[in-house]
C-alpha cells in the first residue's frame, strides 16, 4: 500500500504564513490522486477543506488555499488565526484505494 | 439537517465479529458515494473502504486482507461494514462519511474495542 507523508507538526504565528505539504511514496502527487485536505480539531470529525487539490467548499475560510508543487500537494495558510490550530491530513486516492497521511499538528503561537 | 448515526459498537474478544451500521437522514443517501475511516485513540485518520452510489465500486484498505466487507441499502438509507477476524489493532472510533465536491458528511463515530 501506497504511504503519504506530511509533517508532524508546524507551528505558524498569529497572522503568518505556513504551508504543509503531502507527498507519496510512489513518485509525484498529482490531479490524478485527487488530494483533500482534512481539518480535525479535538473531539470533533474531521471537516473538508480542499477537494481535487485546489477547490474549495463554501465553508472554506479564504485564507486556506491548495496546490500541486514540486510533486507535492500543498496547503498554505495565509494570516493564521487562532482557531486554525488543528490536525491537518491529506487524503490521496490510488486508483480508487485512498490512503491518508500521517497527519500534521498545527499549532498557531 | 444531514445526519450520520453510526451504531454497532463495542467490546470484543479478538478473532470475533461485529457489524457497525450508518444510517443516513437529510439527504439523498443513494446519490452519494460512502466511505468508512477509523481513528485508533490518539492516532490518526485512516481510511478503510469505500462503496459507490451504486455498489457499483468498492475498495478497501491494503491492510485490511479481506477482513472486512463493506455494503449499503440505499432503500434504508443505511451503510454497513462487517467486520472480522478482529484484531487488537483494530481498536478505533470508526467513522462514516461522505466526501467530494458537494458534500462533507461525517458521523459522530462508533468505539470499537478489541480486547480480551
Amino acid at each position: 500500500q501506497a504511504v503519504v507523508t506530511q509533517e508532524p507538526s508546524l507551528t505558524v504565528s498569529p497572522g503568518g504564513t505556513v504551508t504543509l505539504t503531502c507527498s507519496s511514496n510512489t513518485g509525484g502527487v498529482t490531479s490524478g490522486h485527487y488530494p483533500f485536505w482534512f481539518q480535525q480539531k479535538p473531539g470533533q470529525a474531521p471537516r473538508t477543506l480542499i477537494y481535487d487539490a485546489s477547490n474549495t467548499h463554501s465553508w472554506t475560510p479564504a485564507r486556506f488555499s491548495g496546490s500541486l508543487v514540486g510533486g507535492k500537494a500543498a496547503l498554505t495558510l495565509s494570516g493564521a488565526q487562532p482557531e486554525d490550530e488543528a490536525e491537518y491530513y491529506c487524503l490521496l486516492s490510488y486508483s480508487g484505494v485512498r490512503v491518508f497521511g500521517g497527519g500534521t499538528k498545527l499549532t498557531v503561537l | 439537517e444531514v445526519q450520520l448515526v453510526e451504531s454497532g459498537g463495542g467490546l470484543v474478544k479478538p478473532g470475533g465479529s461485529l457489524r457497525l451500521s450508518c444510517e443516513a437522514s437529510g439527504f439523498t443517501f443513494y446519490n452519494y458515494n460512502m466511505n468508512w475511516v477509523r481513528q485508533a485513540p490518539g492516532k490518526g485518520l485512516e481510511w478503510v473502504s469505500f462503496i459507490s452510489s451504486s455498489s457499483s465500486y468498492i475498495y478497501y484498505a491494503d491492510s485490511l486482507k479481506g477482513r472486512f466487507t463493506i455494503s449499503r441499502d440505499n432503500a434504508r438509507n443505511s451503510l454497513y461494514l462487517q467486520m472480522n477476524s478482529l484484531r487488537v489493532e483494530d481498536t478505533a472510533v470508526y467513522y462514516c462519511a461522505s466526501w467530494g465536491s458537494i458534500s462533507d458528511f461525517w458521523g459522530q463515530g462508533t468505539l470499537v474495542t478489541v480486547s480480551s
